[in-house]
Order: structure tokens, then sequence, then C-alpha cells
């Protein structure tokens, strides 16, 4: 296993358009989480899924935001009608619950959206 | 609200000294304390994770501490070396369930001058 894998990695676009971010977590991870990393700033966390389903999002993930985990593999994390404060590092994260809470988070590369 | 806290933000060093990183957090409550490192421009790597039973976990050089009472963490680094160059972030696990996301810091700039 590689580790966790996003694509792509850097994406510039223009204002009001739409872009999607593909996450793929460490195969047996059954936790994955959605994060954003500002310039200076720490990560926030924006969503996470247990499997498919989506458990927790942030006030952070307004109406333009859109997170999916359709078969509890991979997730899309959509962002409609971009804003320039959109401009971000978009962290995706895996991680293993047994039933006991959840271990070790993995990242990502991150994937860079700058719009213009 | 889980607030976490990391001094200083930047830190410039000669290669070989010993160095601590400091973190503290605002609630003890915590499931585990993770402790990452990041390049400029790439993703996240897992250096220490401590459950909230432990007190100290140990990787090469590296050594971190929790005292959850008190609301604090540090990492150690020994004999540093340029390739440490990074910025270093800690996160805990707000709560006693492990079901509450990562918070984090906004991290300690290292630069180990050769």
């Amino acid at each position: 296993d590689t580790g966790v894998s996003q694509d792509p990695r850097h994406k510039i676009t223009k204002r009001g358009q739409n872009v999607t971010f593909r996450c793929d977590p460490i195969s047996e991870h059954n936790r994955l989480y959605w994060y954003r990393q500002t310039l200076g700033q720490g990560p926030e966390f924006l969503t996470y899924f247990q499997n498919e389903a989506q458990l927790e999002k942030s006030r952070l993930l307004s109406d333009r935001f859109s997170a999916e985990r359709p078969k509890g593999s991979f997730s899309t994390l959509e962002i409609q009608r971009t804003e320039q404060g959109d401009s971000a590092m978009y962290l995706c994260a895996s991680s293993f619950d047994p039933g006991q809470g959840s271990g070790e988070l993995f990242f990502g590369e991150g994937s860079r959206l700058t719009v213009l | 609200k889980q607030e976490v806290t990391q001094i200083p933000a930047a830190l410039s060093v000669p290669e070989g000294e010993n160095l601590v990183l400091n973190c503290s957090f605002t609630d003890s409550a915590i499931y585990n304390l993770q402790w990452f490192r990041q390049d400029p421009g790439k993703g996240l790597t897992s250096l220490l994770l401590i459950q909230s039973s432990q007190r100290e976990q140990t990787s090469g050089r590296l050594n971190a501490s929790l005292d959850k009472s008190s609301g604090r963490s540090t990492l150690y680094i020994a004999a540093s070396q340029p390739g440490d160059s990074a910025t270093y972030l800690c996160a805990v696990s707000p709560g006693n369930s492990g079901n509450t996301p990562l918070v984090f810091g906004k991290g300690t700039r290292l630069s180990v001058i050769a």
C-alpha cells in the first residue's frame, strides 16, 4: 500500500467554476477525513466518514461544499461556484477505527486550489 | 471548545543541538495526541501518537511526552540535523470517545542550520 493518495495535486480555476478533488485512503482504513489548510495555519476539519456514512460536518463546510464516499473506499470533495476565499490546500487523511475510536491519522500530499 | 497552542511559532538552531517544541491544549479531556511534520507545500507526516493513558512515546531521535492534567505536550528532538527543518504540528482528539476529529495547533517552524 502506498499510503493516502490525492488527485489532482494542483488546481487553478476561475471564480464561479466547480472543482472536484479525489482521495484514495489506505485500503484497510474505515475512516476518511477532509481538512483545509491555509498559509501559516494548522489544518481545519471539514468532514469525516466512517465507511460510507458521513458522520460529522464542520460549520466551515458551506452549502457549496459536498463530500461523498459512495462505496466506503475513495472519497470526493466538490466545491461549487468557487470563490477566492476557497483558495487553500485540501488535505485528506485516513485511519482505522476498530470500534474503540480512531487510531493514528495518515495524511495525503494534499490538493492545492487556487481560485483566480 | 478545544484550542491548541504551539510555542514558539518559529525556531532556528545550529546543527547538533537538542531542542524542545511545546504544545498546550485548553481542555484536558482528550482521547489521544499526535505530532506531525510538514514540509513546505506537502502533506503531513505522522511522527508520534500518544494515547491519553500514556506519558510518552519515542521514535528514533524523537521523544514526545504528555501531561494531560496540565494540558501540555512536548516534542524533544535530539542531535538536530538540517533534514529536520520543517513545520511541526501538534493535534489532539477532544473528548473520551476517539470519535471527535483532531484539532490542530498552528505549528512551530523549525530551521536547523548546518
